[in-house]
């Protein structure tokens, strides 16, 4: 089956610094990257998401870039602020949607003031 | 729209006894739901999908037996954790898909075992 890496575990930033988290998928038939937050005891939310025929996507402060060929996806945050502390979760599905996924380990964001 | 809601969002239950956690869609007929279960400080682990209708589709390691799914209704799935110890102490939440479109969480249900 699928498997998800993500790193690193922990990162702290000055606010205003970028932050930037890395994961690596094992199945090339996987085919949607959605990038997570959650806040502690509640759902995630889904900040952004990529499907496998765009290499980059951009929201504002959130950007996401695919590398198929290496199976690898960043989640870039810039001008980051207090309130985009959070643990962020990627993960691949290869149902095109938010269906049946893999998730990474998670990445603890911590933005200091 | 796409709105999925857990009951309860928190449980806490004796060791022994079986605890019953509903996820509904409240406004889409949900064909398929999946149960995740996250351990505290770890990631979601998905544990099965249910197809409305038929028997859910375990992931390995997860057992069947132990984790009754029920999918009887397009807006309701039921998980029941049987005779809970406290290693089943988790975070569980539901995901919602109408065909094969786009699936949204539920808030989650946080089970305490003692």
């Amino acid at each position: 089956g699928e498997n998800v890496e993500q790193h690193p575990s922990t990162l702290s930033v000055q606010e205003g610094d970028s932050a930037v988290i890395k994961c690596t998928y094992s199945d090339s038939a996987s085919n949607y990257f959605p990038w997570y937050k959650q806040e502690l005891g509640k759902r995630p939310q889904l900040i952004i998401d990529i499907r496998s025929n765009v290499g980059e996507k951009k929201d504002q402060r959130i950007a996401v870039t695919l590398n198929k060929t290496a199976k690898h996806f960043s989640l870039h945050i810039t001008e980051t602020q207090p309130e985009d502390s959070a643990v962020y979760f990627c993960a691949a599905s290869m149902s095109g949607s938010a269906r049946q996924l893999t998730f990474g380990s998670g990445t603890q964001l911590t933005v200091l003031p | 729209g796409a709105v999925v809601s857990q009951h309860p969002s928190w449980v806490i239950c004796k060791s022994g006894t079986s605890v019953k956690i509903e996820c509904r869609s409240l406004d889409f007929q949900a064909t398929t739901m999946f149960w995740y279960r996250q351990f505290p400080k770890q990631s979601l682990m998905l544990m099965a999908t249910s197809n409305e209708g038929s028997k859910a589709t375990y992931e390995q390691g997860v057992e069947k037996d132990k984790f009754l799914i029920n999918h009887a209704s397009l807006t309701l799935s039921t998980l029941t954790v049987t005779s809970a110890h406290p290693e089943d102490s988790s975070f569980y939440i539901c995901s919602a898909a109408a065909g094969n479109t786009e699936a949204f969480f539920g808030q989650g249900t946080r089970l305490t075992v003692v």
